[in-house]
């Protein structure tokens, strides 16, 4: 059980904006910033959102992330067929832990 | 360009040691702002911290794993390590070392990671 919680899965079609949601408590999300990783099949994971809504260079504008309260949520617009892989959001928790949700599998339909 | 690369044993049998080593290249362990983390994925599930150390030495590790884990920095070989003991079946996954910057908790740069299998 992930001290952040995603959905398991997600889907669209090419073109579509998909979400995913991730949520949290005060101790993870709501006192410290959200971080989005996306994983391709076989390979490391890769920082796709920093400090709730940053784009590391070379992240196209497409992919946005949010953040309210104790929840956050990362948004891809334009769903391409290389956008499938497994999401994670990630936070610091004020127990001195950093935190990973169970990950959130999109499927390009 | 930054490059981190894990190395270690693949197997290693219940109750014993794992030991991994991160070498880094193509930047300083010791730059005053990054921290060094290790990360595992058991097959198949999803990410778990295990801890971070900064070059001076300060340490920070995961709760659930505080009593068996430890994780040293050796800035003249420019290598960070993490040790992890008395290991079960439950410890086998994809051991990633990744460098933060700023924080103990964004990982930018990830090397490619390492399955360790725990078997007799």
């Amino acid at each position: 059980q992930s001290v952040l919680t995603q959905p398991p899965s997600a889907s669209g079609t090419p073109g579509q904006r998909v979400t995913i949601s991730c949520s949290g408590s005060s101790s993870n999300i709501g006192s410290n910033t959200v971080n989005w990783y996306q994983q391709l099949p076989g390979t490391a994971p890769k920082l796709l959102i920093y400090r709730n809504n940053q784009r590391p260079s070379g992240v196209p504008d497409r992919f946005s992330g949010s953040k309210s309260g104790t929840s956050a949520s990362l948004a891809i617009s334009g769903l391409q067929s290389e956008d499938e892989a497994d999401y994670y959001c990630a936070a610091w928790d004020d127990s001195l832990n950093g935190v990973f949700g169970g990950g959130t599998k999109l499927t390009v339909l | 360009q930054l490059q981190l690369q894990e190395s270690g044993p693949g197997l290693v049998k219940p109750s014993e040691t794992l030991s991994l080593t991160c070498t880094v290249s193509g930047d300083s362990v010791s730059g005053s702002s990054y921290y060094w983390g290790w990360i595992r994925q058991p097959p198949g599930q999803g990410l778990e911290w295990i801890g971070g150390i900064h070059y001076t030495g300060t340490v920070t590790y995961n709760p659930s794993l505080k009593s068996r884990v430890a994780i040293s920095v050796d800035t003249s070989k420019n290598q960070f390590s993490l040790r992890l003991n008395s290991v079960t079946a439950a410890d086998t996954a994809v051991y990633y070392c990744a460098r933060s910057i700023d924080s103990w908790f964004r990982f930018h740069y990830w090397g490619q990671g390492t399955l360790v299998t725990v078997s007799s």
